[in-house]
């Protein structure tokens, strides 16, 4: 059964960085690219970036300079830090998986709360 | 990027009513794929590649659209329909999202 989950600090003071965890289940890493997203409460979804089965990653133009994702591929986890956070970061923050053989998002994990504030 | 428009925002339908929401593109895309979501859950794949139900999606909702124009049909409202509604594209990079139809039952 494929999950994801994810894992994070909850509250990120103002211009700190965050860092969140996503663990999977039921498959590899190296075949198929996890995407963060995020939801600010109340809002819509905003895809933040891919990284890929090899290891290449791709990023949301506008949070680029701020965004980092990485993986450890034998632990099954994907990593997102995004540096210099402010209000408007606050979200709920999901990984989802990457369709086999479409370019949506098949499944999806529980999400993890990150609220800026001081 | 591609820019979602979906319309309505917020729309409300009775038990067994015909419910029509719509995504338009502001360049033409291949594909267009829906999530439904309910408050305080993470988004489900609910239909992907235009037309296709994802497993357990009843019949009642259907897919349609090409180009810049897609929409999301559910033939007989029913309470558990009651989400939200948000259309993607991945045609080309980056991602995009709609910002969602909020359907809300009578």
């Amino acid at each position: 059964q494929v999950q994801l989950k994810e894992s994070g600090p909850g509250l990120v003071a103002p211009s700190q960085s965050l860092s969140i965890t996503c663990t999977v289940s039921g498959f590899s890493l190296t075949d198929y690219g996890v995407s963060w997203i995020r939801q600010p409460p109340g809002k819509g979804l905003e895809w933040l970036g891919v990284i890929w089965g090899g290891g290449s990653t791709y990023y949301n133009s506008a949070l680029k300079s701020r965004l980092s994702i990485s993986k450890d591929n034998s632990k099954s986890q994907v990593f997102l830090k995004m540096n210099s956070l402010q209000t408007d970061d606050t979200a709920m923050y999901y990984c989802a998986k990457k369709a086999q053989l479409g370019w949506y998002f098949d499944v999806w994990g529980a999400g993890t709360t990150v609220t800026v504030s001081s | 990027q591609i820019v979602l428009t979906q319309s309505p925002a917020i729309m409300s339908a009775s038990p067994g009513e015909k419910v029509t929401m719509t995504c338009s593109a502001s360049s033409s895309v291949s594909y267009m794929h829906w999530y439904q979501q309910k408050s305080g859950t993470s988004p489900k794949r609910w239909i992907y590649d235009t037309s296709k139900l994802a497993s357990g999606v009843p019949v009642r909702f259907s897919g349609s659209g090409s180009g810049t124009s897609y929409s999301l049909t559910i033939s007989s409202m029913e309470a558990e329909d009651a989400a939200t509604y948000y259309c993607q594209q991945w045609s080309s990079n980056p991602p995009t999202f709609g910002g969602g139809t909020k359907l809300e039952i009578k």
